[in-house]
């Protein structure tokens, strides 16, 4: 079973750069596997910040940034804000219509 | 503007059945797919399947094969999630969403319903 493996959480100063990443248990995430990235506060609904590796969603700042950085997708966050603080998801297409989420990253900005 | 606008919350038995759906508006419906997530309460997001609306192929991710139904009236522009017999497990907020292109289930997703909580207890 193909398990799509996040760092359980991350810490970053305000103003700072942090680098979240997207692997997978078994084998290399390349740019076949469209990974995006999302963002969550609680109660509310995901918001897309990153589609198909680097392209950023509608009214996305560009500070969020999507790449591949060796064996994995990654989101970088440049300049963290306190409203950056929210759980970032990634999601990686397996082909024929099927997506694996990750586990999911908790994100503190302090 | 581009937007799915999902059905309200449902309180249901286990046992009962439900469908809860998503509406399309601001694209041309029959051309995108549509996938539903699953979240269960303080947990991560689950994809579950998707669907095209414009031929109704629809996908599922195999730990809901058989669990769940996904359809699409196109007419209507909306797409359906339906259980025929609801556990207390399936507690959970669902979202639709779309991929970002035309006729291609690749890219991710990049629109977003509002969410539909279904809560099933006795």
């Amino acid at each position: 079973q193909t398990v799509v493996t996040q760092e359980p959480s991350f810490s970053v100063s305000p103003g700072g750069t942090v680098t979240l990443t997207c692997g997978l248990t078994s084998g290399s995430v390349s740019t076949s596997y469209y990974p995006s990235w999302y963002q969550q506060t609680p109660g509310q609904a995901p918001r897309t910040l990153i589609y198909s590796t680097n392209t950023r969603s509608s009214g996305v700042p560009d500070r969020f940034s999507g790449s591949i950085v060796g064996n994995k997708a990654a989101l970088t966050i440049t300049g963290a804000q306190a409203d950056d603080e929210s759980d970032y998801y990634c999601v990686l297409y397996m082909g024929s219509g099927i997506y694996v989420f990750g586990t999911g990253t908790k994100v503190t900005v302090l | 503007e581009v937007q799915l606008v999902q059905s309200g919350a449902e309180v249901k038995k286990p046992g009962e059945s439900l469908r809860i759906s998503c509406k399309g508006s601001g694209y041309t419906f029959s051309s995108f797919w549509i996938a539903w997530v699953r979240q269960m309460p303080g947990k991560g997001l689950e994809w579950m399947g998707i669907i095209y609306p414009y031929d109704s192929d629809t996908r599922y991710n195999p730990s809901f094969q058989g669990q769940v139904t996904i359809s699409a009236d196109k007419s209507i522009r909306t797409a359906y999630l339906q259980w025929s017999s609801l556990k207390a497990s399936d507690t959970a907020i669902y979202y639709c969403a779309r991929p970002p292109n035309t006729s291609s289930a690749r890219g991710g997703m990049d629109v977003w319903g509002q969410g539909t909580t279904v809560t099933v207890s006795s």
